[in-house]
């Protein structure tokens, strides 16, 4: 079945260090790929987000290129703040049956210091 | 509207018991998702609603779990017996019909604790 991996954490920045978290993921079709964030004591947000091949979602300062032929939707950020700290979630959309069944990675923990 | 909301947000149950769970959607939505998230992992998807029509429901975990939204409004979600592995965040999603722009929101989840 499909699935998404990413890299474990946690990731430990200096504010305004640059920001990459890895994602790959394995998909029969053409899924849609998402990045969503869970900040402490709060539900998963959506971060952004791309729909087809080579499109770049974008979002808070954050990006991620869809690449079909890495199979990957790598999170980045160019300079992070602390505020920034959280759960960070890769995942895609299963299939093309018409609904949003997400596939999640297991999650990456960003901790940002001043 | 403030989004999707979840009760109780924390439940302690013993092992056997029978546990209830409530996810009231963004009102317009029709689309409502249930997923398990256990402890260092992502979600998992369980379970889907078009309106009261539950369209997938081959993801739930064990045939001690069932899911209902008799009038296309909130949900519950039951687990039945409970058992130690069932301790997890329990999230609940809703979205309009998708389409490419559609998005999810996630509520805040019900975290289970079985002792």
């Amino acid at each position: 079945g499909d699935s998404v991996t990413q890299m474990e954490g946690p990731v430990t920045l200096s504010e305004e260090a640059f920001l990459t978290i890895n994602c790959t993921y394995t998909a029969t079709g053409y899924p849609s790929l998402f990045w969503y964030v869970q900040y402490p004591g709060e539900g998963l947000q959506l971060l952004l987000k791309a729909t087809k091949a080579d499109d770049k979602g974008s979002n808070k300062g954050f990006e991620a290129t869809y690449r079909k032929e890495t199979t990957s939707f790598h999170l980045e950020k160019g300079s992070v703040q602390v505020s920034d700290s959280a759960v960070y979630f890769c995942a895609l959309s299963e299939g093309n049956t018409g609904f949003q069944k997400l596939v999640f990675g297991t999650g990456t923990r960003l901790l940002v210091s001043p | 509207d403030t989004g999707v909301s979840q009760n109780p947000r924390h439940k302690i149950t013993k092992r056997g018991q029978n546990v209830t769970f409530r996810c009231d959607p963004i009102s317009e939505h029709n689309r409502l998702y249930w997923y398990r998230q256990t402890l260092g992992q992502g979600p998992e998807f369980l379970t889907y609603f078009q309106n009261e029509a539950q369209l997938e429901k081959s993801r739930l975990l064990s045939d001690r779990f069932s899911a209902e939204r008799p009038k296309g409004s909130f949900s519950t979600l039951e687990i039945q017996r409970t058992e130690q592995g069932d301790s997890a965040m329990y999230l609940c999603a809703s979205s309009l019909d998708p389409t490419e722009n559609t998005e999810a929101f996630f509520g805040q989840g019900t975290r289970l604790t079985v002792v």
